[in-house]
């Protein structure tokens, strides 16, 4: 079965450290991979994403993902958090016209002054 | 480049009722796909329209349908509202290489 698994609900960490939020995935075919933030009450806007090549990308705001097909993750990275971070980040999998995005249930991100 | 935009924002419903909700997508974007999102939940995929056709459906029954219009446009329609209805309703455009989501429609069944 196609899934996607955050296993972390909420995450708090202090402004200035680093971030990691994991996401685990299940797809048969190769995947496709995205990362997504959304800010209470707003749409989602699309962070990085992997498609094929590199498998450290690269985003907007400073985030960085590591796609790793051993352990079936794409684990979301940031080295300092700034407080405007604070939002839940969605990862998602899907195939090449993302469509049928599946999401992952996501994970809250509180930032401490 | 107005982005995706969606319409209504919010609004409420009645048990019972039916309700339409639309999509504008962004401009040259060919492909609209509707989610739903449950109050702390992900999306979840609802169904996909290419060429003025359902291409994808995910696992929602048939009170959920759906149009596209010739511009691209799409409305999603749901019939015989449930309180489980209730949730943010997420529209989606794209032409193959990236997803862009609109701000969603807050629809609340009473």
């Amino acid at each position: 079965a196609q899934s996607v698994t955050q296993p972390d609900i909420h995450i708090t960490v202090s402004e200035g450290a680093s971030l990691e939020l994991r996401c685990n995935y299940s797809y048969g075919a190769t995947p496709y991979l995205f990362w997504y933030v959304q800010s209470p009450g707003q749409g989602l806007q699309l962070l990085l994403k992997y498609f094929s090549g590199d498998t450290l990308v690269q985003g907007i705001k400073g985030f960085e993902a590591e796609f790793k097909r051993s352990q079936s993750s794409f684990n979301l990275r940031k080295p300092s958090v700034h407080w405007s971070d604070a939002a839940e980040y969605f990862c998602a999998v899907g195939g090449p016209r993302q469509g049928n995005l599946i999401f992952g249930k996501g994970t809250k991100l509180s930032v401490k002054p | 480049d107005a982005g995706v935009t969606q319409s209504p924002t919010h609004l409420i419903k009645t048990r019972g009722q039916q309700v339409t909700l639309r999509c504008s997508p962004k401009s040259g974007h060919d492909t609209v796909s509707w989610y739903q999102q449950a109050l702390g939940q992900g999306p979840q995929f609802i169904f996909q329209y290419y060429e003025e056709e359902e291409r994808q459906r995910g696992n929602f029954p048939d009170r959920f349908s759906g149009h596209q219009f010739p511009n691209y446009s799409s409305e999603l329609n749901v019939n015989a509202l449930l309180l489980g209805d209730s949730a943010l309703y997420l529209c989606a455009s794209s032409t193959g290489t990236e997803a862009f989501f609109g701000q969603g429609t807050r629809l609340t069944v009473v």
